[in-house]
């Protein structure tokens, strides 16, 4: 199972959106609503923060919302803050019943 | 609150075996799946194995499929992974994480993870 294509790095000024995107496959983000988003910032264990293609967790801010158009997933950041710096990774539950994640996205908040 | 704790990462030979353990506490275990993830340093998340609440039924990435083994003791709320036949390309912090619900492909809390070093 081939990881999911994120691009490598994205950056944004505060207060300005961000969007990170998230490639698969028919067999993985187009088939399923089962899409998942994580923030993980240096040196800590990751967190969710989009769960099912677009929910939020309670607790994440509504400045991050997920969709999906095909077999391609996004997560945007709006009103960039600088703690949003971190990596971001998305995953998708496959055919082969298996989970697979993004290579992650490093967001630098200029 | 939510507690992942993990234990039993170290510095083990190739070709041996290692078990990882996972103490959970502030929710009802036997009421969620579970997964492990692992980082190589360095590198990207890559999912290694879920078990679901039941521990009657287990997934594995294709990569330790027949080397590794997930289990669960919900009478002691421990999750574990039993790691054979080891190798340099096994070395990651692997992380024990509670899915959302009983059967869930997304993890909704994570623990600090343990470290793994596979070296001669």
């Amino acid at each position: 199972q081939s990881a999911l294509t994120q691009p490598p790095s994205v950056s944004g000024s505060p207060g300005q959106s961000v969007t990170i995107s998230c490639t698969g496959t028919s067999s993985d983000v187009d088939m399923y609503n089962r899409v998942s988003w994580y923030q993980q910032p240096p040196g800590t264990a990751p967190k969710v923060i989009i769960y099912e293609v677009r929910n939020r967790p309670s607790g994440v801010p509504d400045r991050f919302s997920g969709s999906r158009s095909g077999s391609t997933a996004s997560l945007t950041i709006s009103g960039l803050q600088a703690e949003d710096e971190a990596d971001y990774y998305c995953s998708s539950y496959t055919s082969s019943n298996t989970l697979v994640f993004g290579g992650g996205t490093k967001l630098t908040v200029l | 609150q939510v507690q992942l704790v993990e234990s039993g990462g170290g510095v083990v030979q190739p070709g041996r075996s290692l078990r990882l353990s996972c103490a959970a506490s502030g929710f009802t275990f036997s009421d969620y799946g579970m997964h492990w993830v692992r980082q190589a340093p360095g590198k990207g998340l890559e999912w290694v194995a879920a078990i679901w609440f039941d521990g009657g039924t287990k997934y594995y990435a294709d990569s330790v499929k027949g080397r590794f083994t997930i289990s669960r003791d919900n009478s002691n709320n421990m999750l574990y992974l039993e790691m054979n036949s080891l190798r340099a390309d096994d070395t990651a912090v692997f992380y024990c994480a509670r899915g959302g619900y009983s059967s869930s492909w997304y993890v909704a809390y994570w623990g600090q993870g343990t470290l793994v070093t596979v070296s001669s």
